[in-house]
């Protein structure tokens, strides 16, 4: 069991839009569309972004979308904002009930 | 509101037992529309999965910990439970406890809500 690949450092200028991707096996990402993405502001815990590849919890900002191909998964931020600067996790169903993050990405707002 | 709050010794020596509980408030762990699960944070890294238990007392682990964890529940006290053996500085993390929802018929999907961590130091 891997961990998910996340590029380590994404940034960009309030107003664009950032893509973060996230690769992982054809034994978890490519098997099951249970992708979740997760920002974690510092000091604090964790907070769920996306599941199930796309889908938005109620509350989640209309600017955060996910999507989902083959290996790999993506989280677009669009329309940056300050408060976006984040690190931000994936995490993806692996089977047989285990479950593998990525390694982090930290977003930066220039 | 579902809440969860974690507790436990923040400090403990090599080679000993870690002990931690995940309490939950405004509702009830013996459901079967969700499990429990036990994430933790080294500092200044990523986040790993340990473990998870569900609603029947199933638990499952991360291969990389599993001779090592166990995590049980107790529904009467509506909190579950993480013991992590044999410890060493490579265990120092903050650990969150989470509900990990399910799809469909047992998936694990997402975890939502977490705790607030709370960090152990393994000292030598």
């Amino acid at each position: 069991q891997s961990a998910l690949t996340q590029p380590a450092s994404v940034s960009g200028s309030p107003g664009q839009s950032l893509t973060i991707s996230c690769t992982g096996t054809s034994n978890d990402i490519g098997s099951f569309k249970l992708v979740s993405w997760y920002q974690q502001r510092p000091g604090e815990a964790p907070k769920l972004m996306i599941y199930e590849a796309t889908k938005r919890p109620s509350g989640i900002s209309n600017r955060f979308s996910g999507s989902r191909s083959g290996n790999t998964a993506s989280l677009t931020v669009s329309g940056l904002q300050a408060e976006d600067e984040a690190n931000y996790y994936c995490c993806s169903y692996a089977g047989r009930s285990t479950l593998v993050f990525g390694g982090g990405t930290k977003l930066t707002v220039l | 509101q579902l809440q969860l709050r974690e507790s436990g010794p923040g400090l403990v020596k090599a080679s000993e037992t870690v002990s931690l509980t995940c309490t939950v408030s405004s509702g009830s762990i013996n459901t079967n529309s969700n499990y429990w699960a036990w994430i933790r944070q080294p500092p200044g890294k990523g986040l790993e999965w340990i473990g998870s238990i569900s609603h029947s007392g199933t638990t499952y682990y991360n291969p990389s910990l599993a001779s090592r964890v166990t995590i049980s529940a107790d529904t009467s006290k509506n909190h579950f439970s993480l013991r992590l053996s044999s410890v060493t500085a490579a265990d120092t993390a903050v650990y969150y406890c989470a509900r990990l929802l399910l799809f469909g018929s047992g998936y694990n999907s997402h975890f939502d809500p977490w705790g607030q961590g709370t960090p152990v130091t393994v000292s030598s």
